[in-house]
């Protein structure tokens, strides 16, 4: 079990810019999750996949935002036309595919977004 | 729906002093419930959680925890703060019956713990 890894660990990029993201979750891990955490927030749900398949996007995901799984491995998150309000620290989490009760997430150290 | 409250955005306690962070929750089933911790510049590891059985609940150095369902309070305790207990914690809330997504895990806003020498 090497746990969720994430690249970029920071990433700095000019308004308008495009980024993406990498995770790779743990290898058994069916579900995986991308979730949002600004300056004094805990974080904040955008988007869950269960193998390869999105199965929900919060209403915090607007269109410059999308996600995918290929493979049902690791994932990418790309933002579009960057704004300085996407700046936040973007954190990966993966679970086995019996539900949260007994499978609670495992997050990766993030990617810290700074938009300029 | 579910929600968590966590009092207290901050909390200073001293080397050697009982921790207490506090959290109430929010939800329209029994519900599950986490905490997690999270030291700078990196993600969340889990405390320890609360599924179903003994509402006391141990956790990883030394944290511990108590459900009370008719306090929907979940709060975190450790007998002895240590130096190196100083980091952002998150109570978090889970529906069982959820797929996923949205209601699968809801977060508090975080209480960011203080050790003084």
């Amino acid at each position: 079990d090497t746990g969720v890894s994430q690249n970029p660990r920071h990433k700095i990029t000019k308004r308008g810019q495009n980024v993406t993201f990498r995770c790779d979750p743990i290898s058994e891990h069916n579900r995986l999750y991308w979730y949002r955490q600004t300056l004094g927030q805990g974080p904040e749900f955008l988007t869950y996949f269960q193998n390869e398949a999105q199965l929900e996007k919060s209403r915090l995901l607007s269109d410059r935002f999308s996600a995918e799984r290929p493979k049902g491995s690791f994932s990418t998150l790309e933002i579009q036309r960057t704004e300085q309000g996407d700046s936040a620290m973007y954190l990966c989490a993966s679970s086995p595919s019996k539900g949260q009760g007994n499978s609670p997430l495992h997050f990766g150290n993030g990617t810290r977004l700074t938009v300029t | 729906a579910q929600s968590v409250t966590q009092l207290g955005s901050h909390v200073s306690v001293s080397e050697g002093a009982l921790v207490l962070l506090r959290c109430n929750y929010s939800s329209s089933v029994p519900p599950y419930l986490f905490w997690y911790v999270q030291y700078p510049n990196q993600g969340l590891q889990l405390l320890l959680k609360y599924t179903t059985g003994a509402t006391l609940v141990k956790g990883i150095n030394g944290f511990e925890a108590e459900f009370k369902k008719s306090e929907t309070s979940f709060h975190l305790t450790k007998p002895s703060a240590h130096m190196s207990d100083a980091a952002e914690y998150f109570c978090a809330v889970s529906d069982p019956y959820s797929g996923g997504g949205a209601d699968g895990l809801t977060f508090g806003k975080g209480t960011h713990l203080i050790i003084q020498p």
